[in-house]
């Protein structure tokens, strides 16, 4: 069993600040996936990593995925309101979900 | 474009009641997957099936059966309904294992009284 855990577990901020995410486990992964998933409805992808040390950019978000392939962090700059949700890193293989980090970003 | 379709997306069962929750996707993936997501958890993995016939246990199956006769439909049954399956369930399809995105339905809202 592959333990997924993500850090913080909540955090709120305000609108225009920029914040960190973590995904980290003791095991190595081939690939991970970050979604986001908002209140009522299923997660949706924003990202697969597959090679230790990428960096991929999706607008304001950057995801790592570190030079081991035992974690992953989601940097946002300049939160908005539309940030605000639930945000999970998934072992690919795996099929497994850390518990998430639920964002709240206020106006 | 449907994607994942769960049905039905809400319902109250008594304890010791069954009922069986419905999955179907129109995306012709092969690989379905069976979640349970606690208020403020994450996602915790039920069954899952990697194709049509075949199935297999997550981390939590107690309670809890499934069957694919079909590629298209996954069904969850579960018998003598306990409140600790009370939780919201989601359904996902994927095409590829290795680095495949899961597509997921809207969930369905379960409470055992």
């Amino acid at each position: 069993t592959q333990l997924l855990e993500q850090s913080p577990q909540f955090l709120s901020i305000q609108e225009g600040e920029n914040l960190t995410v973590y995904c980290n486990s003791s095991s190595v992964f081939s690939s991970l996936q970050w979604y986001r998933q908002e209140p009522g409805e299923g997660p949706v992808l924003l990202v697969t990593v597959v090679t230790g040390g990428e960096v991929k950019k999706l607008k304001r978000l950057t995801f790592q995925f570190g030079d081991a392939r035992k974690d992953s962090s989601l940097h946002i700059t300049a939160a908005q309101p539309g940030d605000t949700g639930l945000y999970l890193c998934a072992g690919v293989r795996d099929m497994r979900f850390g518990a998430g980090t639920r964002l709240t970003v206020k106006p | 474009n449907a994607g994942v379709t769960q049905t039905p997306k809400f319902r109250i069962l008594k304890i010791g009641q069954s009922m069986t929750l419905q999955c179907t996707q129109d995306m012709n993936h092969n690989y379905m997957y069976w979640y349970r997501q606690d208020p403020g958890m994450g996602l915790k993995l039920i069954y899952y099936s990697v194709g049509a016939g075949i199935t297999d246990k997550g981390e939590v199956p107690n309670g809890y059966n499934v069957s694919r006769s079909t590629t298209e439909d996954f069904p969850l049954r579960l018998e003598l309904a306990a409140p600790s399956q009370t939780s919201v369930y989601f359904c996902a399809s994927s095409l590829d294992f290795n680095t495949g995105e899961l597509f997921f339905g809207e969930g369905s809202r379960l409470t055992v009284l």
